[in-house]
């Protein structure tokens, strides 16, 4: 039973470019949410998904965007690339009839911008 | 902003129990404690949760204060594969997003 798969594992973009990154949930999950985690800290929360609709948002500039199909799988979108935005992109699924059960992560996505 | 307090690093030696604290002082009736932990180039893992009553499953304890304004995960017989970043968060179970600090370092030395 496959976990959370992520992709692309590492990726390098300049500065202004856009970047997608995707993310399959865990069988069985039909929630996706996507966390930044900069160096050092804990991820922070940016959005999640369920039916196909943002269901609830973080504290990101709307240059981060995200999608979800119906197959549950999702992807997480960042337009006009800042320095600040190099960080390990996390994605988590998660049960919405079993939410009191923890999230599943994947292993991420490290972005790093120059 | 994290509603819980950990101290930034512990140590433990490899086979003692590990003891790790978290306060929650503001945590409210419908809040459980949840556990994760972060190993290097990883995703979060999930450990445990809890709501009033202490709780054990294969990977630790959970001691939750009467109170509940504090908590303490154990780890019975820490191996070196437990060093890692130990995350306590309080959540209400229906409110998705989890929110975390800084956590706890632990370092398991041999």
């Amino acid at each position: 039973d496959a976990g959370v798969t992520q992709s692309p594992t590492h990726l390098i973009k300049t500065r202004g470019q856009q970047v997608t990154l995707r993310c399959s949930p865990k069988s069985g999950h039909d929630t996706v949410s996507w966390y930044q985690q900069a160096l050092g800290q804990g991820p922070q929360f940016i959005f999640q998904y369920y039916e196909e609709e943002e269901r609830q948002r973080g504290n990101f500039p709307d240059r981060f965007s995200g999608h979800q199909f119906p197959n549950y799988s999702s992807e997480l979108n960042v337009n006009a690339l800042l320095l600040g935005d190099s960080a390990l992109y996390l994605c988590a699924s998660s049960s919405d009839r079993g939410s009191e059960d923890g999230y599943t992560f994947g292993s991420g996505t490290r972005l790093t911008v120059v | 902003d994290a509603k819980t307090t950990q101290p930034p690093s512990m140590d433990c030696a490899e086979g003692r129990a590990a003891n790790l604290p978290c306060n929650h002082s503001t945590i409210s009736g419908n809040e459980y404690v949840y556990w994760y932990r972060q190993i290097h180039s990883q995703g979060p893992q999930y450990i445990i949760h809890g709501l009033k009553n202490n709780e054990t499953n294969e990977m630790a304890s959970l001691i939750i204060t009467e109170d509940r304004k504090s908590s303490t995960l154990i780890l019975p017989h820490a191996t070196l594969r437990d060093t890692a970043v130990y995350y306590c968060i309080v959540r209400v179970v229906l409110i998705e997003k989890l929110v975390f600090g800084k956590g706890t370092k632990l370092t398991v030395n041999p």
